[in-house]
């Protein structure tokens, strides 16, 4: 079935970089895009990112323009989500999830469990 | 951006009653452009709607979307136990990608 598998819990001290994979199973990776989605305690969900796993073309959100670089490595059908100069602020949980349109960015329709990442010194 | 403001915050409901949440944009979505999304507690969301009104794979008919422009509606018609959790809308229609504050549906 399709699964979408993250990495582990995180933890960073502020200033440092936190990377975070996902690996996909169950379709073909290069037909679909990947959205990064964040949830900080308490708060609604937030776009921060999206790859298309074929070409590699990338889509940031402003928000996190030069902070944030997404990849993909099609050999091991996964995705990864850099995040720089952390702050306490990025404490959140990270979610990998699917766009079942590979060219464009629309919307989500699987989802990786989520990666915390806790940002203190 | 295009904001998105869900309501009523908290929906409080008894199993077998009807739910109707909304979410409305701050501007236009194009092309209804919409998607809505369950999450449950210590899970990761969930699609259930996508182009406004299009069930996802395997989603049951009680859940239906509606609305078009700047005004969209999610309706459960009759609420199972299973469904208490909170709902997501999301725009697709312009970047950045962006989610409404969310709407619980607790049990009365």
């Amino acid at each position: 079935q399709v699964q979408l598998v993250q990495s582990g819990t995180e933890v960073k001290k502020p200033g440092a970089s936190v990377k975070v994979s996902c690996k996909a199973s169950g379709y073909t990776f290069t037909t679909y895009a990947m959205h990064w989605v964040r949830q900080a305690p308490g708060q609604r969900l937030e776009w921060m990112g999206w790859i298309s796993a074929g070409s590699g073309s990338t889509k940031y959100s402003q928000k996190f323009q030069g902070r944030v670089t997404i990849t993909r490595d099609t050999s091991a059908n996964t995705a990864h989500m850099e995040l720089s100069s952390l702050r306490s602020e990025d404490t959140a949980v990270y979610y990998c999830a699917r766009d079942p349109i590979g060219s464009y960015y629309y919307y989500m329709d699987v989802w990786g469990k989520g990666t915390t990442v806790t940002v203190s010194s | 951006e295009i904001v998105l403001t869900q309501s009523p915050g908290t929906l409080s409901l008894s199993p077998g009653e009807r739910a109707t949440l909304s979410c409305r944009a701050s501007q236009s979505v194009s092309s209804s452009y919409l998607a809505w999304y369950q999450q449950k507690p210590g899970q990761a969301p969930s699609l259930l709607i996508y182009g406004a009104s299009s069930r996802a794979t395997g989603i049951p008919d009680r859940f239906s979307g509606s609305g078009s422009g700047t005004d969209f509606t999610l309706t459960i018609s009759r609420l199972e136990p299973e469904d208490f959790a909170v709902y997501y809308c999301q725009q697709y229609g312009s970047s950045p990608l962006t989610f409404g504050g969310g709407t619980k549906v607790e049990i009365k």
